[in-house]
């Protein structure tokens, strides 16, 4: 059974840093593109990053770029999220979701992790 | 990369059809036939409930239908069941190797 666990969400200060995880089983990860997408209290998804199976390709939201950095561990099944200079608009449920092969969507989410950034 | 449009909410009675619209631009919706629909109940995780405009996961009721017209994707859900109240999100994949969502609507079953 494919399953995706996210963790690493705290109450973060303005300015500061955070390294988010997630642990996949059920699958291969090294197999697949993986992503990490965002639910602001009360509102909608916004897709965050994602990356290639071998870590060449990465992609980010414009508001993240330079601030965040997504990478994966193959070999321990995880997929990470450093976050740097984090802003109140940051605070969201962060989720890793995986990029089925050969298609361009998700077909498997984690239960996401809390991610509040305030003073 | 402006979120895509939707309606904020809909709503139909048990048995009816309702249909809910996701707008983009030529750069994501008008350009590839990769639109997505997720259902997220409250307090879980989105479920994927079409891809590629309009063909559906193993599992996926036959109920739930898209479609796609311009710059214009529409998801269709028939025979309206209580456990389809939740909100929806649409999503595209764009020209800049990047994924784009709507600003979802919440569906509620009169």
């Amino acid at each position: 059974e494919v399953q995706l666990v996210e963790s690493g969400g705290d109450l973060v200060q303005p300015g500061g840093s955070l390294r988010l995880s997630c642990a996949a089983s059920g699958f291969n990860l090294s197999s697949y593109w993986m992503s990490w997408v965002r639910q602001a209290p009360g509102k909608g998804l916004e897709w965050v990053a994602n990356i290639k199976q071998a870590e060449s390709e990465k992609y980010y939201v414009d508001s993240v770029k330079g601030r965040f950095t997504i990478s994966r561990d193959n070999a321990k099944n995880s997929l990470y999220l450093q976050m740097n200079s984090l802003r109140a608009e940051d605070t969201a449920v962060y989720y890793c979701a995986r990029r089925p092969l050969r298609f361009l969507n998700f077909d498997y989410w984690g239960l996401g992790t809390l991610v509040t950034v305030s003073s | 990369q402006s979120a895509l449009t939707q309606p904020a909410s809909v709503s139909g009675s048990p048995g009816q059809s309702i249909t809910i619209s996701c707008t983009g631009t030529s750069n994501d919706i008008g350009g590839y036939n990769y639109v997505s629909w997720y259902q997220q109940h409250p307090g879980k995780a989105p479920k994927l409930m079409i891809y590629d405009v309009s063909d559906r996961p193993s599992g996926v009721s036959n109920r739930f239908s898209g479609s796609k017209s311009g710059n214009t994707a529409s998801l269709t859900i028939s025979g309206l069941q209580a456990e389809d109240e939740a909100d929806y999100y649409c999503s595209s994949y764009t020209s800049i190797s990047t994924w784009v969502f709507g600003g979802g609507t919440k569906l509620t079953v009169l």
